[in-house]
């Protein structure tokens, strides 16, 4: 069992469309963090969120932390195709030692143009 | 301003090698962790090292061991190559005391591939 599950593991849309990805746990995390990675690449950080109903925006990016920080979700507006990568959330549960980040297996975006 | 280089960017092995994988952290960063990320999966947590020693252990067996040297970069090794051991290995750099939202800075990882 996934301790962080991402959905949909795969998408595809169309340039100028608008798509939210989803991070789910049974845990409890102090904070979340959602990375891109690019093929050949490292994952790259694009926000952590720490406090429970926050919300984080980064341009076209709309990062929100559930209430009860169990889940966490990712809004695209506008997609482009820069967007492309695998989108990666990332924690550290309440009942794990800080230093140990555990990784949902990604959402893989595809935006056509 | 580097950030994290690892080296080699590619390696191939067979089974029963050992293997070296290294790690230079971004400057200003004291502490190193590695992941290794199986083909399709998220990376999975392998260990962190901060003060020369290792802090925390993910749940991989002893074949997998590390250091880190007074000038904070960091060492990979794994013994007894098993073709599951093929994947992509990442380590990740941080600033001690920032807690559970430390950023992880990530290098471009080494490729390693078990014939």
């Amino acid at each position: 069992t996934q301790l962080l599950e991402q959905s949909p593991q795969f998408l595809s849309i169309q340039e100028g469309e608008n798509l939210t990805v989803y991070c789910n746990s049974l845990s409890v995390f102090s904070s979340l963090q959602w990375y891109r990675q690019e093929p050949g690449e490292g994952p790259v950080l694009l926000v952590t969120v720490v406090t429970g109903g926050e919300v984080k925006k980064l341009k076209r990016l709309t990062f929100q932390f559930g209430d009860a920080r169990k889940d966490s979700s990712l809004h695209i507006t506008a997609a482009q195709p820069g967007d492309t990568g695998l989108y990666l959330c990332a924690g550290s549960p309440l009942w794990a030692g800080s230093y140990q980040l555990t990784f949902g297996k990604g959402t893989k975006l595809s935006v056509i143009p | 301003d580097a950030g994290v280089t690892q080296s080699p960017t590619h390696l191939i092995k067979t089974r029963g090698q050992q293997v070296t994988l290294r790690c230079s952290p971004k400057s200003g960063h004291d502490t190193v962790s590695w992941y290794q990320q199986a083909l399709g999966q998220g990376p999975q947590f392998i260990f962190q090292y901060y003060e020369e020693e290792e802090r925390q252990r993910g749940n991989f067996p002893d074949r997998f061991s590390g250091h880190q040297f007074p000038n904070y970069s960091s060492e990979l090794n794994v013994n007894a190559l098993l073709l599951g051991d093929s994947a992509l290995y990442l380590c990740a750099s941080s600033l001690f005391g920032q807690g559970d939202t430390q950023p992880q800075h990530f290098g471009d990882g080494t490729r390693l591939s078990i014939l």
